[in-house]
């Protein structure tokens, strides 16, 4: 079923460092993953998405990278700016073709 | 390319009162749409799925006499609350996804903040 969530966890992050923003999925039989960014009042923004036969995906300044042993996935931004603070929610695109959200994290960029 | 648009944007309406909200693919026909609700600071919530010309499929919890679902066009669904009480206040935000991409990918709308006062 989906994940929901009674709070959002932050991330505090220093303009110009890396940020790395972590999810865990949990359907083995997902064949896709997603991370979305959304700004607050808009609808969510595709980021970059994985394979389940890969384990890492570079994107323009995004790198994600998929841990299948322990269902862990995670998005990398380098050089983060403040145009990237948002909330970043990864999806699991399950068996039967819908998307299912994780929890969702906070980011926010600081000067 | 794959642009969504939600109308309106947002909309304030009286308890007991219905109200529609439309979903439009713009530069792409629309095989599938997603409804999804999202309460503030939690995830996307999938309440149903549309295939044009076919009956909705919704979620186990909601209701489909509540959350009436119409998908009768390629590049068009209609979200309709009716009865709408204050706990449907939330943000409504549609998805839609074309045979011409790879079926996770789903191209969002902008969603609609829904206040029932």
């Amino acid at each position: 079923g989906e994940s929901v969530g009674l709070h959002l966890p932050t991330l505090s992050v220093q303009e110009g460092d890396n940020s790395i923003i972590n999810c865990a999925y949990s359907n083995s039989a997902s064949d896709y993953f997603i991370w979305y960014k959304q700004e607050s009042g808009k609808g969510p923004q595709f980021i970059i998405d994985i394979r389940s036969n890969m384990d890492k995906r570079q994107g323009q300044r995004v790198t994600v990278l998929l841990n299948k042993t322990v269902k862990h996935l995670s998005l990398q931004i380098a050089a983060t700016q403040p145009g990237d603070s948002a909330v970043y929610f990864c999806a699991e695109n399950s068996d039967t073709d819908k998307l299912i959200f994780g929890t969702g994290t906070r980011l926010q960029v600081f000067p | 390319g794959a642009v969504v648009s939600q109308h309106p944007s947002w909309v304030i309406c009286k308890s007991g009162t219905s109200v529609k909200i439309e979903c439009r693919s713009l530069d792409f026909q629309a095989t599938t749409m997603f409804w999804y609700r999202q309460f503030p600071k939690q995830s996307l919530m999938l309440m149903a799925t549309s295939n044009e010309g076919s009956k909705a499929t919704y979620e186990q919890g909601v209701e489909k006499d509540k959350f009436l679902i119409n998908h009768a066009s390629l590049t068009l669904s209609t979200l309709t609350v009716t009865s709408a009480h204050p706990e449907d206040s939330s943000f409504y935000i549609c998805s839609a996804r074309t045979r011409a991409r790879r079926l996770h990918e789903q191209y969002f709308g902008p969603g609609t903040r829904l206040t029932v006062t």
